[in-house]
């Protein structure tokens, strides 16, 4: 099956910087790959995605990156902002036809005013 | 709104006893899944279902069943609850089967067994 790494476990930065958390996967069928952002109390919310047949992919100020080759993907924010605060998953897809998410071990973003 | 909903949001009970965490969607959605999520390990697949009837196990279905009587719900349940099943569990689904559509999360229940 898939296995998904995801690091740093933490990260903190100011506000205005840029912050990379980075995942990599096991299996090279996998062919979705999903960034969630979870806040306290919450559950995960889908931020953004991508798929095997695009490099990139950005949405204002979130951007994520997928090297098929070396398996794995990144997601990017710019000029962080302390709402970014939360923490964040990373997962692909496993499994042909009925796709099933495996998950990284969560990122914890801290962005200081 | 369309919604995903769990309850209790919150359950302490004792090892031993039947548990059963609710879920409920208002989207008609097809899928459904359930999740726990522990530190260091991140959310880990319980149990899914892609229709009414169908439902599949997932990485760490031990312990737990679920059933699909209709398409807005899906129960689990955690026949004998043990202390390693404390956990906070998420419910999520989606749209349709065979693609890779978002998953939408509940709010969480945060269960304590002990």
């Amino acid at each position: 099956g898939e296995n998904v790494e995801q690091h740093p476990s933490t990260l903190s930065v100011q506000e205005g910087d840029s912050a990379v958390i980075k995942c990599t996967y096991s299996d090279s069928a996998s062919n979705y790959f999903p960034w969630y952002k979870q806040e306290l109390g919450k559950g995960p919310q889908l931020i953004i995605d991508i798929r095997s047949n695009v490099g990139e992919k950005k949405d204002q100020r979130i951007a994520v990156t997928l090297n098929k080759t070396a398996k794995h993907f990144s997601l990017h924010i710019t000029e962080t902002q302390p709402e970014d605060s939360a923490v964040y998953f990373c997962a692909a897809s496993w499994g042909t036809g009925f796709q099933k998410l495996v998950f990284g071990t969560g990122t914890r973003l801290l962005v200081s005013p | 709104d369309a919604e995903i909903t769990q309850s209790p949001r919150h359950k302490i009970t004792e090892t031993g006893r039947q548990v059963t965490l609710a879920c409920h969607q208002t989207w008609n959605h097809n899928n459904m899944f359930w999740y726990r999520q522990d530190l260091g390990h991140g959310l880990r697949l319980i149990h899914y279902s892609y229709g009414v009837q169908d439902t599949n196990k997932g990485e760490v279905s031990d312990g737990y069943s679920v059933s699909r009587s209709n398409t807005e719900d899906l129960p689990l349940t955690l026949e004998s609850a043990a202390s390693s099943q404390t956990s906070v569990y998420f419910c999520a689904s989606s749209e349709s089967p065979g693609t890779t559509d978002t998953q939408y999360f509940g709010p969480g229940t945060r269960l304590t067994v002990l």
